[in-house]
């Protein structure tokens, strides 16, 4: 079985600019999440995807958005960039998105904000 | 302010020595996670507790969640090099897939 994987693995952008990332879970998984991981704040909930509607939201201002498709692909989308946005963000797949299953984490995104 | 409590940041052991790492909240948790992540990569599971008071091995891994559900230990036996990386606690409050992170403790293992 693939793992989770996330696209680009890197991608450098300057202020103001928007950016989409993109993650496609483990076949059959219907639950998407994302994270973000800073070295200040650690990772931190972004949001919660399930059979193509947002679940559970974490405390990031509206210029934070995503969507999941009906084959659970996902994507998030960060408009006007700050650079307080550089960070690892991560994508992570379960199967029925309970809160004691496995989540499985892609790689991630690196996202540097000049 | 985190509302998991990760202690210590950091430790540097040598071979063969012991380490407990703490996971520490105000919060009632109705599954706790462990993972290790690598430079480079997402985090890996390494066990889900989800009663209070229980106890989970994984080789030289010790797991435990507290009576309380609010604290969880990890201990590992004669560290092995093998075992360097950063390991995370995280938590779920009512059973959402929606998980509070710990900072971590970046674990070195020297040889």
């Amino acid at each position: 079985k693939a793992g989770v994987t996330q696209t680009p693995r890197y991608l450098i952008k300057t202020r103001g600019q928007q950016v989409t990332l993109s993650c496609s879970p483990i076949s059959g998984h219907r639950s998407v999440s994302w994270y973000q991981q800073t070295p200040g704040q650690g990772l931190q909930f972004l949001f919660e995807y399930f059979s193509e509607t947002q679940r559970n939201k974490g405390n990031f201002p509206g210029r934070f958005s995503g969507r999941q498709f009906s084959n659970s692909r996902s994507e998030m989308n960060v408009s006007t960039l700050e650079l307080g946005d550089s960070a690892l963000y991560l994508c992570a797949s379960s199967a029925k998105g309970q809160g004691n299953e496995k989540l499985f984490f892609g790689s991630g995104t690196q996202l540097s904000v000049l | 302010t985190q509302l998991l409590e990760q202690s210590p940041q950091f430790l540097s052991i040598q071979e063969g020595e012991n380490l407990t790492v703490y996971c520490n909240s105000s919060s009632v948790f109705s599954s706790l996670q462990w993972y290790r992540q690598e430079p480079g990569e997402g985090p890996v599971l390494l066990v889900t507790v989800v009663t209070g008071g229980e106890v989970k091995k994984l080789k030289r891994l010790t797991f435990q969640f507290g009576d309380a559900r609010k604290d969880s230990s990890l201990h590992i036996t004669a560290a092995q090099p093998g075992d360097t990386g950063l390991y995370l606690c995280a938590g779920s409050i009512y059973n959402f897939n929606k998980f509070y992170f710990g900072s971590g403790t970046k674990l070195n293992v020297k040889p």
